[in-house]
């Protein structure tokens, strides 16, 4: 059972454009969820992270909107620039529950063209 | 800050023998540590989850026999492949959990990832 579906698998998205990458969630007692950039070959790094007490978080051109009620939240990428060609990935955690494990979504490839 | 490493970051090794991965917070204290394992174009699958001073717990399915985890120290963790074979080939990564965190806050950093390859 997959338990943090994110959508969609690819994206591609032109110079200046909004990238929006979408997750949801099916455990209510999820309290953390953050965002992840990871470039090929690399470890993914955290990028944007938002507890469900607040709708919205934004740092720079990144944004996540959270909907609790629909058990639903999304990243946006402002002005997406070439150098945001990376696989974003969603994750979720119970607070302190389970040793602090992240489940994580499948990720979404972000293609940004010149 | 909240920087992790590993160590090697690409290793090669035989078939049928044994390879160990460092994983050190550099600038934190990490009571809590994670191993993934990430298969070309996958999400990240944890292993265990390695706690400072008790025996690791593996996630469903991961022998624990054949990936030892040691966290002996606030700042290391350790991953030992043993008896490797080709399919153990894979994309290895770190995460840590600063010890600072108040209980319920819940950050974790990864490190940059050990490609090994068992031929």
């Amino acid at each position: 059972q997959q338990q943090v579906k994110q959508s969609p698998q690819s994206l591609i998205v032109q110079k200046g454009g909004i990238s929006i990458i979408n997750c949801a969630y099916e455990n209510t007692a999820f309290d953390y969820f953050p965002w992840y950039q990871q470039f090929p070959g690399k470890g993914p790094a955290l990028l944007i992270a938002i507890r469900p007490d607040v709708s919205e978080k934004k740092e720079g051109r990144f944004t996540i909107s959270f909907n609790k009620s629909a058990k639903q939240f999304s990243l946006h990428i402002m002005d997406s620039q070439p150098g945001d060609s990376a696989t974003y990935f969603c994750a979720a955690s119970v607070p302190g529950g389970s040793n602090y494990k992240l489940t994580f979504g499948k990720g979404t490839l972000l293609t940004v063209n010149p | 800050g909240a920087v992790v490493s590993q160590h090697p970051s690409r290793v090669i090794c035989k078939s049928g023998t044994s390879v160990k991965i460092e994983c050190r917070s550099l600038d934190f204290q990490a009571t809590t540590m994670f191993w993934y394992r990430q298969f070309p174009k996958q999400s990240l699958m944890l292993m265990a989850t390695s706690n400072e001073g008790s025996k690791a717990t593996y996630e469903q399915g991961v022998e624990k026999d054949k990936f030892l985890i040691n966290h002996a120290s606030l700042t290391l963790s350790t991953l030992t492949v043993t008896s490797a074979h080709p399919e153990d080939s894979s994309f290895y990564i770190c995460s840590a959990r600063p010890s600072y965190l108040a209980v319920l806050k819940n950050e974790q950093y990864f490190g940059p990832g050990t490609r090994l390859t068992v031929t």
